[in-house]
């Protein structure tokens, strides 16, 4: 168990809606991350955030965003759903914000879009 | 084009034996290297990380290199056991100047060990 907690673990929906994943960090972690897994595509890297502020951005569709709240909990909105949005979310914790730091995986949240 | 390439088939190895994982990146200047596992369904779990003035890292049975000419990972396990079965990915950090923690992972190798 890395600490990191997700919900919810699965999620079903139809195109053209709008979903909402949370994540909780690591006691003591200030920075969140979330990346998306798909089988073509792998995991790749959405956005970053630090103690509330954004630090980093990938190539997160204009349709997501995310938000770090003040007691630095995460939520992920995605929206206008499109079947190629079913994936693997995983939310990741680190300490700090730097390059030199290890994430803590949580379990991912399964979005199944029909 | 900006690539990171692992071995696509999966490694079979026996139990025992030394497993070496390959990560090859192009057209990135990663500062650091991290290497992840990760089991089906799961979340990756961190294993090491090596900087780029390091040649090597070593915990346990696991060791990695770490070489920026051949812009190329090793990962290696000594005496791996069945329990070694997972998917393995490598992943840059510290791309460009900014000091964050974004992570460009590769696509990963599936290692199976056989008892």
């Amino acid at each position: 168990d890395s600490g990191v907690t997700q919900t919810p673990k699965h999620l079903i929906t139809a195109t053209g809606q709008r979903v909402t994943l949370r994540c909780s960090p690591r006691s003591g972690d200030l920075s969140v991350y979330w990346y998306q897994q798909s089988l073509d595509q792998g995991l790749q890297f959405l956005i970053q955030y630090y103690n509330g502020e954004e630090r980093a951005k990938g190539n997160i569709l204009e349709r997501f965003s995310a938000q770090q709240f003040p007691d630095l909990h995460s939520e992920l909105n995605l929206s206008s759903l499109e079947l190629g949005d079913s994936a693997l979310y995983f939310c990741a914790s680190s300490v700090s914000a730097g390059v030199s730091n290890e994430q803590f995986f949580g379990p991912g949240t399964r979005l199944t879009v029909l | 084009s900006q690539k990171i390439e692992q071995n696509s088939e999966a490694l079979n190895i026996q139990e025992g034996k030394t497993a070496t994982l390959t990560c090859n990146y192009t057209n990135y200047s990663p500062a650091y290297l991290q290497w992840y596992r990760q089991d089906p369904g799961r979340g990756p779990v961190f294993l090491l990380l090596i900087r780029e003035n390091e040649k090597e890292k070593r915990k346990e049975r696991l060791k990695v290199t770490f070489d920026t000419t051949l812009k190329q990972s090793l990962f290696h396990i000594t005496a791996s056991q069945p329990a070694d079965s997972a998917t393995y990915l490598c992943a840059l950090a510290g791309l460009g100047s900014s000091n964050t923690g974004k992570l460009i992972f590769g696509q990963g190798t599936t290692l199976q060990v056989k008892p």
